[in-house]
């Protein structure tokens, strides 16, 4: 079946620092993969996502490129700011599956 | 703008009431989902609908029932609400499949069962 793995946190960072976080998945197929953010308090909301081998998600700064060979979609953005903050899920669509599988999630901290 | 919407932000509920989590959605999806989000755990799915009065169990479906009797509300039902169910309750909304579809979350209700 599906999975996402998912690097744990929590992770903290200065201001400006440059950010990762991993994400690999198993998965039958050609999945399509997701990043969503969860500010405190809030819902998830979509950050960016790919639908194919070798497309670069982008929004807001921060980037994913889906990597088939090493199965990886991981979350990269050069310079965090404070207001980047919040948990960010990263999860997989595809195959007969109508629901999305998320990782466990990453609490990110930004301090000032 | 597309919408899902829970109809409470912050319930609380004494052990034992019944608790209706209403959810609406205004993109005529036909998938619908609750999920239970804890900390550590991540989000894990307690039912979801592909259609009007059709349903599937997810991961963690007991003590828990749903209802859709109306393709754009999804209702999470506590039969019996206790201590262990208090939690983040999300609802989503996801088309029917196609590559790149993504799921659209209500803004979540916070259940605090005492």
């Amino acid at each position: 079946g599906n999975s996402v793995t998912q690097m744990e946190g929590p992770v903290t960072l200065s201001e400006e620092a440059f950010l990762t976080i991993n994400c690999t998945y198993t998965a039958t197929g050609y999945p399509s993969l997701f990043w969503y953010v969860q500010y405190p308090g809030e819902g998830l909301q979509l950050l960016l996502k790919a639908t194919k081998a070798d497309d670069k998600g982008s929004n807001k700064g921060f980037e994913a490129t889906y990597r088939k060979e090493t199965t990886s979609f991981h979350l990269e953005k050069g310079s965090v700011q404070v207001s980047d903050s919040a948990v960010y899920f990263c999860a997989l669509g595809g195959g007969s599956a109508r629901q999305l599988t998320f990782g466990s999630g990453t609490q990110l901290t930004v301090l000032p | 703008d597309v919408k899902v919407t829970q109809s409470s932000r912050y319930l609380v509920k004494r052990t034992g009431e019944k608790v209706f989590l209403e959810c609406v959605q205004d993109m005529d999806h036909e998938n619908m989902f609750w999920y239970r989000q804890d900390p550590g755990l991540g989000l894990r799915l307690i039912y979801f609908s592909y259609d009007v009065k059709m349903k599937e169990k997810g991961d963690i479906p007991e003590g828990y029932s749903v209802s859709r009797e109306k393709k754009e509300r999804f209702s999470l039902i506590l039969e019996s609400a206790s201590t262990n169910q208090t939690s983040m309750y999300l609802c989503a909304s996801r088309p029917e499949q196609g590559r790149g579809t993504e799921a659209f979350f209500g803004q979540g209700t916070r259940l605090t069962v005492v």
